[in-house]
């Protein structure tokens, strides 16, 4: 069971490369996450999603698009990257349980630090 | 703008001392969370505290939540040099995302 999984740990682009970030999950949760932290920032929600197929938009989606093909992936893509988007991205999942139960927690994976230059 | 706010933003103590973080939210929670960071690394769940709680321990921590105020605490008690990170209130603001303050970081010591 290896949890939350992230790809690459590390890369750097230069302004107008695109990439994808994958995030995959072994623990069959419904929601998966797409954050990133800046120093002094603590994290931001990019998109999220709450099950396969579905996505939705979080604080901070410009520049971003997600898709979520399979329920155990969710990938972040950047089209056109930007200097304003070297981050660290932080993907995470969660159980999703019926509505008016509480929340279970987040499992996040290891991070990706991306620089664009 | 950022759901939960953690005060104070750096806090450094000696080892076997007591460490106190708060965290302010802004809106009506279902339930709230706390996490640490160690440098470089992911997050990891500590504690989760319900909207109808008002204390919860687990091991040396102890965190409250007064949801008239919006506020809880998280308390470390005999801190430990392992116990250095940053920590993150994070609170479960509709049934699908949860949103983190900006974090505490907490430096122990020796």
């Amino acid at each position: 069971n290896a949890g939350v999984t992230q790809t690459p740990k590390f890369r750097v682009l230069k302004t107008g490369q695109s990439m994808t970030l994958l995030c995959a999950q072994d623990m069959n949760h419904e929601y998966m996450y797409w954050y990133r932290q800046d120093p002094g920032m603590g994290l931001r929600l990019i998109h999220y999603s709450v099950g396969e197929g579905t996505t939705a938009k979080g604080e901070v989606p410009d520049g971003y698009n997600v898709s979520r093909l399979k329920k155990q992936n969710f990938l972040l893509g950047l089209e056109s990257a930007a200097p304003s988007q070297t981050s660290v991205y932080f993907c995470a999942s969660r159980l999703s349980l019926p509505r008016g139960r509480d929340a279970d927690t987040q499992y996040f994976g290891p991070g990706t630090r991306l620089t664009v230059l | 703008s950022q759901q939960g706010e953690e005060d104070p933003q750096a806090l450094s103590i000696q080892e076997g001392e007591n460490a106190t973080m708060n965290c302010s939210y802004k809106t009506s929670i279902n339930n709230l969370q706390w996490y640490r960071q160690n440098s470089g690394r992911g997050l990891v769940h500590l504690i989760l505290i319900r909207s109808n709680e008002r204390e919860k321990h687990s091991g040396r921590l102890r965190v409250t939540l007064d949801t008239s105020k919006k506020s809880s605490s998280l308390l470390i008690t005999a801190s430990r040099a392992a116990d250095t990170a940053s920590y993150f209130c994070a609170t479960d603001a509709s049934a699908s995302k949860i949103i983190f303050g900006s974090g505490t970081r907490l430096s122990i010591r020796p």
